[in-house]
This record gives structure tokens, sequence and C-alpha cells, in this order.
């Protein structure tokens, strides 16, 4: 099956610094990748869509000066929270579409910005 | 009215009990339809992927589209207390299109 690598799982990081994190598919080529936020007890919030070779596509409400999405290759997408506060902890899930298997989730970062 | 509706519960049974989750949504022009188990603190885990409408088989779990309806279902049979998880539906009118979710119902099975 497809399979998505995300890193770092967890990530404890002081106010004002920025966090990298990363979304590999691991077996298949993905020219699509997507972001999403969920809060506790919530669903998963879509926050942009990564194409690789172009600008991510941001959901309404989503600051894309903050949430830098990087999609360099058909296998790697990066979300990058730049000046990170408090109110920006929570968990992120990247995902990638394959034909067969469908959307396959990487295992999600908790960021905790103290 | 949200595209996508589901019964967020908690939904408790006993170990042993067949369960049936289900979603309804508005928009005919979903043609992907997945269901998604999602532990504490994990990403979403994809159990049953659908084309269309009809039937899918996986082990214990069977997953149901009615797309006449705007219904989906997943069925777990001889459900264990390891299924205990939220358990998400997605649908999407295209294999590179957003999804769109459900608001996850909470499964708890009662040993």
């Amino acid at each position: 099956g497809a399979v998505v690598s995300q890193h770092p799982s967890r990530v404890i990081c002081k106010s004002g610094t920025s966090v990298k994190i990363e979304c590999r598919s691991l077996d298949f080529q993905a020219t699509t990748m997507f972001w999403y936020r969920q809060f506790p007890k919530k669903s998963l919030m879509l926050m942009a869509t990564s194409n690789e070779g172009s600008k991510a596509t941001y959901e309404q409400g989503v600051e894309k000066d903050k949430f830098l999405i990087n999609h360099a290759s058909l296998t790697l997408s990066t979300l990058t929270v730049t000046s990170a506060h408090p109110e920006d902890s929570s968990f992120y899930i990247c995902s990638a579409s394959e034909q067969f298997y469908g959307y396959t989730f990487g295992s999600g970062t908790r960021l905790t910005v103290v | 009215q949200k595209e996508v509706e589901q019964d967020p519960g908690p939904l408790s049974v006993p170990e042993g009990a067949i369960v049936s989750l289900n979603c309804t949504y508005s928009n005919s022009a979903f043609q992907y339809f997945m269901w998604y188990r999602q532990y504490s603190r994990k990403g979403p885990e994809l159990l049953m992927y659908t084309y269309s409408s009809g039937n899918k088989e996986d082990g214990r779990f069977t997953a149901q589209v009615d797309k006449s309806s705007k219904y989906i279902s997943l069925f777990i049979r001889d459900s264990q207390p390891s299924d205990s998880a939220t358990y998400l539906c997605a649908m999407s009118a295209g294999s590179n299109y957003q999804l769109i979710w459900g608001a996850g119902t909470k499964l708890i099975i009662k040993p």
C-alpha cells in the first residue's frame, strides 16, 4: 500500500521560533499533498493543498505567511510554522493521494509552543 | 447545512456486537468515499476506500455506498475493544480533490 512518512512526530518550541514539518510519500509519487490541522476532539481542518512545483493553495482564514508550504519534489512537502505562538499549538497532519489506495495520511505532528 | 453529516457519538456497544456507522452528504459530485479510523494522538488510518456505489468487504469491515440516497455506512462485525477509536468518513469528487470530512464518530467497545 501507499505509505506517507511525517516527521517529527512531536516537537516543542519556544514562542517566536520556526518549526519545519516534513511529509514524504515513500513508495509513490504525489503531485498533490494536503496539510491539515486538528484541534482536540474536532475533525480535520484542511489548511492548504500543496502542488509539486507550484504555489500552495490556502484555505480561507489560513495565513500563508505564517504557514509556509513547499512542495519541492514529487515525494516531499514541508510545512514551516513561522514565528510560532502558543495558539499555533496543535496536531498537524499531511496526506497524499494515490490512484489505487486513496488518501494516505502521515502519523501527524504534535506541536507545542511554549 | 454541512456537506457531510456524521453523528459525533459517542457510540458505546458491547464486545462482539455489530457496529453501524453512517454519514450522509449533499454533494452529488462525490465519487470517492473513504472511512478512516483515528486513535487518540495519531493520524487517520484508511480502513475502506470505495469508488462510486456498492459494497466492499475487508475482513470484519464492510463499507456500503448508496449514491441515490447520498448515504454511506461502515459495518464492523465481531467488534473488539481494540476497535475503540474515532471513525471518520471522508469523500471527494476526484482522486486529487479536497477531501470533505464528517465530524467523526467516537466508538467505544466495552469488554
